[in-house]
């Protein structure tokens, strides 16, 4: 059973507009979430992360926002730039040594 | 800095065939973990260790065994590859559990 779900497969965005990436969860013991960005070809990296005490992080462009009452967490990307092209996978672990991830979203900007 | 090298980056494998998958890192992390994707499913965690010695079972761990001799490598050994195994197999580690992995170029297994 998936407990961390991104429903949107693919998005695409004009350059210079916000692109907003959804994922939620069904675990309430979810305490720190992440955000990885893959390439083809590559591992992913990490790009962002937040944990259950706050609901908002920012680092320059990007920005994750947390609803823990609706198992929701979203990031922004602000301006939106033709290499931010990639796959997102957002991320979730507990009190176990575990993370789980979503299916992804294949996020284009378009130039 | 290499960060997380793994090796082989692909490989071709007959049904019942067994392979090692080597994963090193240079980083001194004490957390280590193997993962695979497959397409629709995201990354699924096969494996981990959360130290030299150590190995524990993830979520999808049948068909698998790992070893972590040393600190900084984690192998992951396949006895008898079924096609069901057919994947992309991505290593990573960090230094405690809640902190972001750092994740190898994936090694892509093919079973025929």
């Amino acid at each position: 059973d998936q407990q961390v779900k991104q429903n949107s497969p693919s998005l695409s965005v004009q350059e210079g507009r916000i692109s907003i990436l959804n994922c939620d969860y069904t675990n309430s013991m979810f305490d720190y979430f992440l955000w990885y960005k893959k390439y083809p070809a590559e591992g992913p990296t990490f790009l962002i992360s937040i944990s259950s005490i706050k609901d908002k992080n920012e680092d320059g462009r990007f920005t994750v926002f947390l609803n823990k009452s609706a198992k929701h967490l979203s990031l922004h990307i602000v301006p939106s730039q033709p290499g931010d092209s990639a796959v997102y996978f957002c991320a979730a672990s507990g009190t176990r040594n575990q993370f789980y991830f979503g299916t992804g979203t294949s996020l284009t900007v378009i130039p | 800095n290499a960060g997380v090298t793994q090796t082989p980056k692909f490989r071709v494998l007959k049904t019942g065939q067994s392979m090692t998958l080597l994963c090193a890192q240079d980083m001194n992390h004490e957390y280590m973990y193997w993962y695979r994707q497959d397409p629709g499913m995201g990354l699924r965690l096969i494996h981990y260790s959360v130290g030299e010695g150590t190995t524990a079972k993830g979520e999808v761990p049948d068909g698998y065994n790992v070893s972590r001799l040393k600190k900084q490598n984690f192998l992951l050994g396949l006895e008898s590859a079924a096609p069901s195994q057919t994947s992309v197999y991505f290593c990573a580690s960090s230094y405690v559990h809640n902190q972001p992995q750092h994740f190898g170029d994936g090694t892509r297994l093919s079973i025929l």
